[in-house]
């Protein structure tokens, strides 16, 4: 069956373009997380969406950095005057509505490699 | 600060040794202990760990955990070439949870497990 999906699987772009990376939950999953990962470190948590509301964005580095999800199902994760440091790959996960089991079983997307030259 | 750390950050063996990765957690609300296997980019759910003492078994892949001590260990035995890759732990934080939402999820930095045929 269709798993989370993220597009586009590779992103270059130049110090200080804007980017929007894309993230396409499994359906019907209420809960949508986003992580970054750099080389040779776990999943950095970013932010979660519970539906439409960001239930949680203490992760996000600073206000350069924000996400979306209009409709409660795909997000949107944004970065404004990207500078090499926010190169790494961008996960997705998503999972079932929470309190329900399996307790907050996410699955992940492929992941978007974001590079910043 | 909530923290999860796992050891060894590598280790390489010969296939059909057995193998034990750690990890041990401070976080502020405890609901969950997940381990995850990465090969690529997408991590992949192996396991959830709530209660203390029960161990979790699929196949060659056991885990259990101690709350009084906070820690889980996972257990590869037999270990083939395909059991290479990074073994990621990640606790469950609610900061809310009569209100059961807003669960974090913090990864540790990940084993790096290398199986030589």
């Amino acid at each position: 069956g269709a798993g989370v999906s993220q597009t586009p699987s590779n992103k270059v772009t130049e110090k200080g373009k804007y980017v929007e990376l894309r993230c396409d939950p499994i359906s019907g999953h209420t809960a949508l997380y986003w992580y970054r990962q750099s080389l040779g470190q776990g999943p950095e948590f970013l932010i979660y969406f519970q539906g439409t509301g960001a239930a949680d964005d203490s992760g996000l580095p600073n206000d350069r950095f924000f996400a979306v999800r209009p409709e409660g199902s795909v997000s949107t994760l944004k970065i404004q005057r990207t500078e090499r440091g926010d190169s790494a790959v961008y996960l997705c996960a998503s999972s079932p509505s929470p309190g329900l089991p399996p307790y907050n079983e996410q699955f992940f997307g492929p992941g978007t490699r974001l590079t910043v030259l | 600060e909530d923290k999860v750390v796992q050891s060894p950050l590598s280790l390489v063996v010969h296939e059909g040794d057995t193998v034990t990765l750690n990890c041990s957690y401070e976080v502020t609300n405890f609901r969950s202990l997940l381990w995850y296997k990465q090969e690529k980019k997408a991590p992949t759910f192996l396991f959830m760990l709530t209660s203390s003492g029960i161990e979790k078994k699929s196949g060659r892949l056991s885990s259990i955990l101690d709350k009084k001590e906070l820690f889980s260990i996972l257990n590869i035995t037999a270990t083939q070439t395909g059991d290479s890759a990074v073994y990621l732990c990640a606790v469950e934080d609610t900061s809310r949870p009569l209100m059961n939402r807003d669960d974090k999820i913090i990864f540790g930095k990940g084993t790096r497990l290398h199986i030589l045929p």
